[in-house]
């Protein structure tokens, strides 16, 4: 079965700290693609990052940072100086390629993160 | 480029009512998907289209769920009977070319049973 782990259901840092969401996941396929969303307080989620399992190069962009690690089957989120406007909950997705998933994606139960002035 | 866009809100209905929501994906995109989430928790899958075609329906959806995509444009979910246990928030997502894009969600509408 495919599972994804999303341990801290609550992080609180103050403005300009680092902070790292963790993301676990579990799977069966040998081709499957991880995500992360966005979920702000208005509710939409926003798309962020789609990883596929055979490209283990860390990636950048802007503040963000994301480490994949198929050795430990996690694919975990960084913020570098962290700001108000990322208080949000962030979910970790999974989705595979064979087996029936056909696509539809597989959610944690998402980290709120909390950034205080 | 508009985004994918569903209708309405919020909908308040007494239990053992119906509704029926509706969902106008992203033009070009020939994936649309319905989840479900409640508080607290992620987005649990229910359906998806390719197209017009329905090819994948979870355990979740029940006999008193029904989602059509008649033309392959826009989407409508149907709940019959409505339960206090459906109280949700039901989201819509839309993607283009294989399963493994980007899934683009709506506003989501949010359902609460009296």
């Amino acid at each position: 079965a495919q599972k994804v782990t999303q341990a801290q259901t609550e992080i609180s840092v103050v403005e300009k700290e680092d902070v790292t969401l963790d993301c676990v996941y579990e799977t069966r396929d040998t081709t499957y693609y991880l995500f992360w969303y966005k979920q702000p307080p208005s509710g939409e989620l926003v798309f962020l990052i789609r990883r596929n399992s055979f490209d283990e190069q860390n990636e950048i962009s802007g503040r963000y940072s994301w480490n994949f690690q198929k050795s430990t089957s996690s694919f975990n989120f960084t913020i570098t100086a962290s700001q108000v406007v990322d208080s949000a909950v962030y979910f970790c997705a999974l989705t595979g390629n064979y087996g029936g998933s056909q696509g539809n994606l597989i959610f944690g139960k998402g980290t709120k993160l909390s950034v205080k002035p | 480029d508009t985004g994918v866009s569903q209708d309405p809100r919020h909908k308040i209905t007494k239990r053992g009512q119906n509704v029926t929501f509706r969902c106008d994906p992203i033009s070009e995109h020939n994936r649309l998907y319905w989840y479900r989430q409640t508080l607290g928790q992620g987005p649990e899958f229910l359906t998806y289209f390719q197209n017009e075609a329905q090819l994948e329906k979870s355990r979740l959806l029940s006999d008193r769920f029904s989602a059509e995509r008649p033309k392959g444009s826009f989407s409508t979910l149907e709940i019959q009977r409505t339960e206090q246990g459906d109280s949700a928030m039901y989201l819509c997502a839309s993607s283009g070319g294989t399963g493994n894009q980007p899934q683009h969600f709506g506003d989501g509408t949010r359902l609460s049973i009296l």
